[in-house]
């Protein structure tokens, strides 16, 4: 099965800064990925996906693909204390979603 | 719109016993439902993917008959964990997906499994 890695951070940004979180995937045969949203103790919500390589926004996220390079990124405009939570990147294999081990983000008032 | 429940939220049992969690999908078709499980400070691992009327294909290492899996309709799908031990405690979700519509996996709030 292939990877889907991640920096484990935590990654600690003060308030209104840009997050940037970081994904690497070893299939170079992979579509599409996924950025899910995970509070302690809760189930990941989606915050987006994306199939083409470049940038795709979607109000204060927007997520970048480069597939030669393998890499898959998150980036947060205006960070916000309740943007804290770990982000799991995901690769979608033939239907099925692999998760990276997820990245820490802690935004500081 | 596209919500899966999962039942129930937590429970705790024996060491031994059986313990069955459902999931629900409330307002769409789910041709396919995943099961993943979750511990403490880890990633997701996916168990098993189901398919509505057929057998659950099982991800390596996982035991499938320790954890039976049955996708009976398209909206409902259950995940009975047999003779459970303290190892299997857990934080188990499930997610659903429609044919079609992009392989988007629409996840339940989990279901948070203490085996004494």
């Amino acid at each position: 099965q292939k990877e889907v890695e991640q920096n484990s951070g935590p990654l600690s940004v003060p308030e209104g800064a840009i997050a940037s979180l970081n994904c690497t995937y070893s299939d170079r045969g992979s579509q599409s990925f996924f950025w899910y949203r995970q509070y302690s103790g809760k189930s990941p919500e989606l915050i987006m996906f994306i199939y083409s390589n470049g940038d795709k926004e979607d109000g204060r996220f927007t997520a970048q693909l480069n597939k030669a390079s393998q890499y898959v990124s998150l980036l947060i405009r205006d960070s916000q204390p309740s943007d804290s939570a770990t982000y799991l990147c995901a690769e979608n294999q033939g239907g099925k979603l692999i998760f990276g081990q997820g990245t820490e983000l802690s935004v500081k008032p | 719109g596209a919500v899966v429940s999962q039942h129930p939220s937590w429970v705790i049992c024996k060491s031994g016993t059986s313990v069955k969690i459902e999931c629900r999908s409330l307002d769409f078709q789910a041709t396919t439902m995943f099961w993943y499980r979750q511990f403490p400070k880890q990633s997701l691992m996916l168990m098993a993917t189901s398919n509505e009327g057929s057998k659950a294909t099982y991800e390596q290492g996982v035991e499938k008959d320790k954890f039976l899996i049955n996708h009976a309709s398209l909206t409902l799908s259950t995940l009975t964990v047999t003779s459970a031990h303290p190892e299997d405690s857990s934080f188990y979700i499930c997610s659903a997906s429609q044919a079609g519509v992009g392989n988007e996996q629409f996840f339940g709030p989990g279901t948070r499994l203490t085996v004494l």
